[in-house]
């Protein structure tokens, strides 16, 4: 039972550089979303998706990008790389119909350092 | 704004009783979410409240006032393994989960 994967688990990367994680789920959840973890702050909704082919802006979607082409797979592309969005990046699901129930899987993580 | 607030660390021992509070001040609330999360792991499903009162689930309990904006978790013969973050979360109006920092639990022998 695989649930949500994330790749890469870790990841150091150049600032300036472009980066896409990787979110799948097998779970045939509708909605998606994308958090970051920061020391000392809670989770922050960078973007979501209530259901495949569509997507919406969170509270921190500035030097983010996703898309939501069919309904397991959800990117998350940083265009170009900068020490701020160093973080771990959470991918989560949850089984709400067009709505967010508030019961999320999540991923494992992916770890970013932006030098 | 929305707010959500929790004590940043809580120390217990094992085998004793722990109540975590979480407040909160947001638009709108569609259910009140505690969820656990281990260090270097990802946050679990723990419980949900959406009407007042006393939510039970073995050792955990999670507790809501509305009026108050108040909830807490409560962890009964705890144990090394609770050791964790424990995050307060709301559904507002607009069916987003709003997330406090966590509380970090750390459990003593």
């Amino acid at each position: 039972i695989a649930g949500i994967t994330q790749a890469p688990t870790s990841q150091i990367l150049a600032a300036g550089r472009r980066m896409t994680l990787r979110c799948t789920q097998d779970m045939r959840h509708n909605a998606m979303y994308w958090y970051r973890q920061d020391l000392g702050l809670g989770l922050r909704l960078i973007h979501y998706s209530n259901t495949a082919g569509t997507t919406g802006k969170g509270e921190v979607p500035d030097g983010y990008s996703v898309s939501r082409a069919n309904t397991d797979d959800f990117p998350l592309t940083l265009a170009s790389a900068v020490p701020s969005q160093t973080s771990v990046y959470f991918c989560a699901s949850s089984d709400g119909s067009g709505g967010n129930t508030g019961e999320l899987f999540f991923g494992e993580g992916s770890r970013l350092t932006v030098l | 704004g929305q707010n959500i607030d929790q004590p940043t660390e809580m120390t217990a021992t094992e085998g004793a009783i722990v109540q975590i509070n979480c407040t909160y001040q947001t638009s709108g609330f569609n259910g009140l979410f505690w969820y656990q999360q281990h260090a270097g792991e990802a946050p679990t499903f723990l419980s949900y409240n959406v009407l007042d009162g006393l939510e039970e689930k073995g050792r955990f309990s999670s507790f809501l006032s509305r009026s108050k904006g108040y909830s807490y978790l409560l962890l009964k013969e705890l144990q090394m393994k609770d050791s964790a973050s424990y995050l307060c979360a709301v559904l507002d109006s607009n069916y987003q989960l709003i997330w406090g920092a966590g509380t970090k639990l750390i459990i003593k022998p």
